[in-house]
């Protein structure tokens, strides 16, 4: 089955720095997705992209479709303590697929 | 006014032992999926069921079925439990619009931690 591969597994940073994850894939993706999950909480949907290529922001968060359409990143600029948690990258290959997760990047901000 | 909810939140139990972990959306959304998250973390999609058909990932054993009573509900059922059942389990629900636009955002309830011992 599609495997997806991201990285770093963990990341340990100062507030304020900017926090780059990225994500991937033996095979591509028709959608990219990433996700964020608090302690003890489910995923909670960041950026979705569906074209390669795409650039998007939401907030302080920026996650581009690579052109091949097997990758993805994640950008996280001037991180704050809330941004602590794990981060998910997900591939769909069509509409109504099940999701392929990547292992999660944890990220840890110290204040 | 939880959009999607689990219960129990913790569940330790024997092997060998059937439980049940119920889950519940009320955002009429009309599809609901099982996942399993690992002690390191992994996410693995199980089920995903809608009306039409019951999508299963072919790497779940037969010992674990989703029931849906209704629309808002999709409940997982594990037989003859085993030690490496021990994982958190998260259920969510998403909303097919059709057309071929884009990803249906599925919405992931708390989670369900379950240690067989």
């Amino acid at each position: 089955g599609q495997q997806l591969n991201q990285s770093p597994q963990s990341m340990f940073i100062q507030e304020g720095e900017d926090v780059s994850m990225n994500c991937t894939s033996s095979s591509i993706f028709n959608t990219w997705l990433w996700y964020k999950q608090d302690p003890g909480e489910g995923p909670v949907l960041l950026i979705a992209l569906y074209k390669a290529g795409e650039l998007t922001s939401n907030g302080r968060l920026t996650a581009q479709f690579g052109t091949t359409r097997k990758d993805s990143f994640l950008n996280i600029s001037a991180s704050i303590p809330s941004d602590v948690g794990i981060y998910f990258c997900a591939g769909q290959l069509y509409r109504g697929n099940m999701l392929t997760f990547g292992g999660g990047t944890r990220l840890m901000v110290k204040p | 006014d939880t959009a999607v909810s689990q219960t129990p939140k913790y569940l330790v139990t024997q092997m060998g032992n059937d439980k049940s972990i119920k889950c519940e959306q009320n955002l009429g959304h009309d599809t609901m999926y099982w996942y399993k998250q690992d002690s390191k973390k992994f996410l693995k999609i199980m089920f995903s069921y809608n009306n039409k058909e019951l999508i299963i990932n072919e790497t779940v054993p037969n010992r674990f079925s989703p029931k849906s009573p209704d629309k808002a509900h999709l409940n997982l059922h594990i037989n003859s439990l085993e030690l490496g059942d021990s994982a958190v389990y998260f259920c969510a629900s998403s909303q097919d619009r059709g057309g071929t636009s884009s990803y249906n955002e599925q919405f992931f309830g708390p989670g369900t931690r379950l240690t067989v011992l």
